[in-house]
């Protein structure tokens, strides 16, 4: 059975202190690894896709990274704006559905 | 892009009533639709995903005659919770993939409280 752990569960950073949020999978057959924002009260917004180890890809103040067995989401001089519940998701074998993690509450303060 | 709306947002009923939930692709043709639930501060939990003109796949654990789902059209895909229960009060959201692309897009979600 796919999981996916995420860390830590709530992370409180002040403006402009840069951190990282992990995502630990232990999967058979990674066909991908997404990464989605989601504010309280709205459906996840998606932010990434990576597909193969050593991949990285950045957007803005984020920048998610893969390897075998993990991935990581560094947040570069946060803002207030970013705040939020980040998902990450695994898509395994043949099937198109996502296996989530717990995500990690993030709150940013000025 | 990849724009996908629910309705309604909100939804109040009395148990026992049925609740009808639409689920939109706007600029993009969904070949799967999925539906999750979430709980208050729990991750998301895939009830089922459907695939146009297909019956749809329910997880372990959710009961396919309380939760119909009909994905009819390209762009359209309902969930209906009949004879709701307090219960049955979460959080639901659905999330739409088109063809040869792998990304899940979501919907906004529709809060549902049974009294």
């Amino acid at each position: 059975e796919d999981q996916v752990t995420q860390s830590p569960e709530a992370l409180r950073l002040q403006e402009g202190e840069s951190s990282s949020l992990n995502c630990s999978y232990t999967v058979s057959g990674l066909r991908g690894l997404f990464w989605y924002r989601q504010d309280p009260g709205k459906g996840p917004e998606f932010l990434f896709t990576l597909y193969s180890a050593g991949e990285e890809k950045e957007k803005e103040r984020l920048k998610a990274t893969l390897t075998k067995k993990e991935s990581f989401l560094h947040i570069t001089a946060p803002k207030p704006e970013d705040s939020a519940t980040y998902l990450c998701a695994v898509q395994t074998g043949t099937a198109s559905k996502l296996t989530f993690g717990t995500g990690t509450r993030l709150q940013v303060t000025l | 892009g990849a724009v996908v709306s629910q309705h309604p947002s909100w939804v109040i009923c009395k148990s026992g009533t049925s609740v009808k939930i639409e689920c939109r692709s706007l600029d993009f043709q969904a070949t799967t639709m999925f539906w999750y639930r979430q709980f208050p501060k729990q991750s998301l939990m895939l009830m089922a995903t459907s695939n146009e003109g297909s019956k749809a796949t329910y997880e372990q654990g959710v009961e396919k005659d309380k939760f119909l789902i009909n994905h009819a059209s390209l762009t359209l895909s309902t969930l209906t919770v009949t004879s709701a229960h307090p219960e049955d009060s979460s959080f639901y959201i659905c999330s739409a993939s088109g063809q040869a692309q792998e990304t899940q897009y979501f919907g906004p979600g529709t809060r549902l409280l049974v009294l």
